[in-house]
């Protein structure tokens, strides 16, 4: 499968802590795009970090990629209630430009 | 409005029927997506067009098939429909240069 792979698959932690999930994929990537889903909802984009990138900010956000470990990582700072959703990573193969996702890591903030 | 709309929204069928779920989008976007997700699974590929007479197999394409009507259009069909398809499906589109992918709201299948 080229599906990534995301851990942990649960994370429950108190507002104000920081959570960090990982994603690990297979293929060569044009970039890496992290999403959050509400509820069985549809997906929203969070952030993108490109292939040649190593570290990317956005607000609480922070990604990591490393391509030589084919792996990246999500770290959402001072985390709140309304941060409980599921996240996924997406790769965009190089070349390809096919979306792949994650598995996914369920957060789940404690007020 | 919103940019990708599916319908139905919700639909139950029984085994051995057929089925078709709809996607329109109005992001001017080539390229459309087919997903389903399972709990755990997170989302598969089903198939992918990257313009009106483009369409390509994704990870889980058996006994799925699709059709591009449009630019805008992308719909997805289930021939005989069986219990193990019982998922919820999305529909997505990006640009070109794969920056963004734009979501519907997914289609909750129950083939019972």
């Amino acid at each position: 499968s080229q599906q990534g792979e995301e851990d942990p698959q649960a994370l429950s932690i108190q507002e104000g802590e920081n959570a960090t999930m990982n994603c690990s994929y297979k293929t060569s990537i044009n970039n890496l795009q992290w999403y959050r889903q509400n509820s069985g909802r549809g997906l929203v984009h969070l952030i993108l970090i490109r292939s040649n990138e190593r570290e990317k900010h956005s607000g609480r956000l922070r990604v990591t990629l490393d391509t030589s470990k084919k792996s990246s990582s999500l770290l959402i700072t001072a985390s709140r209630a309304a941060d409980t959703a599921s996240y996924f990573c997406a790769m965009v193969g190089s070349g390809t430009y096919k979306y792949i996702f994650g598995t996914g890591t369920r957060l789940k903030v404690l007020a | 409005d919103a940019d990708v709309t599916q319908t139905p929204r919700n639909r139950i069928t029984k085994t051995g029927k057929r089925i078709m779920l709809e996607c329109s989008q109005t992001k001017g976007h080539d390229r459309m997506y087919w997903y389903r997700q399972d709990p755990g699974l997170g989302l598969r590929l089903i198939y992918y067009s990257f313009d009106v007479k483009d369409i390509n197999k994704g990870e889980i394409s058996d006994g799925y098939s699709v059709s591009r009507q449009a630019q805008a259009k992308f719909s997805l069909s289930l021939e005989s429909a069986i219990p193990n398809q019982t998922a919820l499906y999305f529909c997505a589109t990006s640009d070109l240069q794969g920056t963004e992918a734009f979501f519907g709201q997914g289609t909750r299948l129950t083939v019972v």
